[in-house]
């Protein structure tokens, strides 16, 4: 089956640093990636989309600079959480796959930051 | 845009009760629900996907409905065991591949 493969599954880093959480599908190639946050006892917000050779598109109140989305290859997709501070402390999760095939979710990424 | 709204928002049962969540969204235009299940912490675990042609799915213990036209759909947990304690998140697909989620149901099954 499909299988997505995020990194790291939790990291905690200082206020001001930046993180960047990579997702790889394993064994299918993801045409189109989601990136997800989850704030404590909240649903699950979509921050972003990229498509194959396009840029991300961001979410409304989503900020672009601060959230660095790569859509690396048709296998990998990185998030960077830029000059991080303790109000982006949330879970994230990414989504990759195609249209036709379906879609996968990564196993979310719990980032505090201090 | 779509808003997806999930009641009750929190509910605590005694094993063995048979369990009704529900879902609502406000746009009609869906591709097909999912239901998912979240345990604290951790990632999401597909349960159902309903087609928007389809009315409901079933696997195991687990029965979901879709009515499309007005916007609702029902998760049914038959004889509810405390492994199924958990959030459940009901989410409608549109257009682009595009999920909306509720904000769950968070789910307590006493021994």
């Amino acid at each position: 089956g499909a299988v997505v493969s995020q990194h790291p599954s939790w990291v905690i880093c200082k206020s001001g640093t930046s993180v960047k959480i990579e997702c790889r599908s394993l064994d299918f190639q993801a045409t189109t990636m989601f990136w997800y946050r989850q704030f404590p006892k909240q649903s699950l917000m979509l921050m972003a989309t990229s498509n194959e050779g396009s840029k991300a598109t961001y979410e409304q109140g989503v900020e672009k600079d601060k959230f660095l989305i790569n859509h690396a290859s048709l296998t990998l997709s990185t998030l960077t959480v830029t000059s991080a501070h303790p109000e982006d402390s949330s879970f994230y999760i990414c989504r990759l796959g195609t249209g036709e095939s379906g879609y996968t979710f990564g196993s979310g990424t719990r980032l505090t930051v201090v | 845009k779509q808003e997806v709204t999930q009641i009750p928002a929190a509910l605590s049962v005694p094993e063995g009760e048979n369990l009704v969540l529900n879902c609502s969204f406000t746009d009609s235009a869906i591709y097909n629900l999912q239901w998912f299940r979240q345990d604290p912490g951790k990632g999401l675990t597909s349960l159902l996907l309903i087609q928007s042609s389809q009315r409901e799915q079933t696997s195991g213990r687990l029965n979901a409905s879709l009515d499309k036209s007005s916007g609702r759909s029902t998760l049914y947990i038959a004889a509810s065991q405390p492994g199924d304690s958990a959030t459940y998140l009901c989410a409608p697909e549109t257009s682009g591949s595009r999920l909306t989620f509720g904000e769950g149901t968070q789910l307590t099954v006493n021994p």
